[in-house]
């Protein structure tokens, strides 16, 4: 149980173009979606928190308006990189949770290039 | 500001030998320490929650104990399925919901 999906895998885009990531909970439904990023051995940073029907809360010097996140079921949420540029190149990973005390669980990761 | 330290960085092991991977801590308000495996290009696994100083979980070859400054996942008699980064995290109160993750241990198990 608690299996995260995200799609794509990988993506490769131009700079200046939008990607959509998406982050599905299979099954079980997801009260809290998170969104990290993981550059080349280092830790994942947290980016945003999303609760499903509400406003994501972004974390300190994360641009809300640059990384657009929806979370408009329990069990989907995206993340939308607008304006991409080789600077945002990076491994973008979502997690969910079914409540509070519960453990987070991992999708597989995006990896995102922008050329 | 909330920590979490990994040692070491990484660590080259032989088939079958026993060795601890440390997670130190600065934090306030704990509400559960986590290990997760992470596969080169895949998410997180994860493997272990602990919240309370003195408690242990097992798994296969794995242990992992809490202290109330630093956390060890003990791998005994590793194979070489074992090689992987495993990360500490830190879930804290205050309303903060996220993980705060450790940089990794990257473990190396030569057959």
């Amino acid at each position: 149980g608690a299996v995260v999906s995200q799609h794509p895998s990988w993506v490769i885009c131009k700079s200046g173009t939008s990607v959509k990531i998406e982050c599905r909970s299979l099954d079980f439904q997801a009260t809290t979606m998170f969104w990290y990023r993981q550059f080349p051995k280092q830790s994942l940073m947290l980016m945003a928190t999303s609760n499903e029907g509400s406003k994501a809360t972004y974390e300190q010097g994360v641009e809300k308006d640059k990384f657009l996140i929806n979370h408009a079921s329990l069990t989907l949420s995206t993340l939308t990189v607008t304006s991409a540029h080789p600077e945002d190149s990076s491994f973008y990973i979502c997690s969910a949770r079914t409540q509070s005390v519960s453990p987070l669980h991992f999708g597989n990761g995006t990896r995102l290039t922008v050329t | 500001e909330d920590q979490v330290t990994q040692s070491p960085e990484a660590l080259r092991l032989q088939e079958g030998e026993s060795s601890s991977l440390n997670c130190s801590y600065t934090v306030s308000g704990l509400r559960g320490l986590f290990w997760y495996r992470q596969d080169p290009g895949k998410g997180p696994e994860f493997l272990f929650t602990l919240y309370s100083a003195g408690e242990e979980k097992e798994k296969e070859r794995l242990k992992a104990t809490l202290t109330k400054k630093e956390s060890f996942l003990h791998i005994t008699a590793p194979k070489p399925e074992d090689s992987a980064t495993y990360l500490c995290a830190v879930r804290v109160g205050g309303g903060a919901d996220g993980l705060t993750f450790g940089k990794g241990t990257h473990l190396i198990i030569q057959p």
